[in-house]
């Protein structure tokens, strides 16, 4: 069975950082782009970020571009979202996807920030 | 306000067919595929359609999408309780270099 989990979610204060992790099962995850998608409380999906097979390709939406980076480590088979400078707007359900649009789309459960003082 | 409009709802009685509508540029859904997802109450969405018309396996045949133009659509025939969701388009767009999510729409069954 495919599974993908994230994890590092929680509460922080603005200003500060948090670092999720995005872990897989029944799929390798160096074989695929993925992505980073959030849904703050009550509200629509938003597009956060990428990150292509080997790494050299990543890509950010404008709310997010030079305070988050993705990365991945293909032998733990684990995509990060490292997100500083977190502010009250950052408070969503941060969902991870695996092959987003493709065949083998794999979305995780979420896990939730919370930017507040 | 989303680049994508979709409605933000939409409701028909159970075994009929709703549509849902996608409206985009020429940068984005008059150019590259689109994706519809469905959500679920409490769940993480669910990829039903991809390169615009193109179904995973498992998702039922009543799901179909087209595209016409600038904008995309999804249909959904013999509508089920259990259709009763939250519908998303998606696409890439070149001019900002980035996805974009429609801003969703809520399909009721009455």
């Amino acid at each position: 069975e495919v599974q993908v989990v994230e994890s590092g979610g929680g509460l922080v204060q603005p200003g500060g950082s948090l670092r999720l992790s995005c872990a897989a099962s029944g799929i390798t995850l160096s074989g695929y782009w993925v992505h980073w998608v959030r849904q703050p409380p009550g509200k629509g999906l938003v597009w956060v970020s990428r990150i292509n097979p080997n790494a050299r390709t990543t890509t950010y939406a404008d709310s997010v571009r030079g305070r988050f980076t993705i990365f991945r480590d293909n032998v733990k088979n684990t995509v990060y979202l490292q997100m500083n400078s977190l502010t009250v707007d950052d408070t969503a359900v941060y969902f991870c996807a695996a092959d987003f649009g493709g065949r083998r789309d794999c979305w995780g459960q979420g896990t939730l920030v919370t930017v507040s003082a | 306000q989303s680049i994508l409009t979709q409605p933000p709802s939409a409701s028909e009685t159970p075994g009929q067919r709703v549509t849902i509508s996608c409206s985009g540029s020429t940068s984005n859904v008059g150019r590259d595929n689109v994706y519809w997802y469905q959500q679920l109450p409490g769940t993480a969405p669910k990829l039903l359609i991809y390169n615009d018309y193109q179904r995973p396996s498992g998702v039922p045949d009543r799901f179909s999408g087209s595209k016409s133009g600038t904008s995309a659509f999804l249909d959904i025939s013999g509508l089920q309780s259990e259709d009763e969701a939250d519908y998303y388009c998606a696409v890439w767009d070149d001019s900002l270099g980035s996805y974009l999510f429609g801003g969703g729409t809520k399909v009721t069954v009455l």
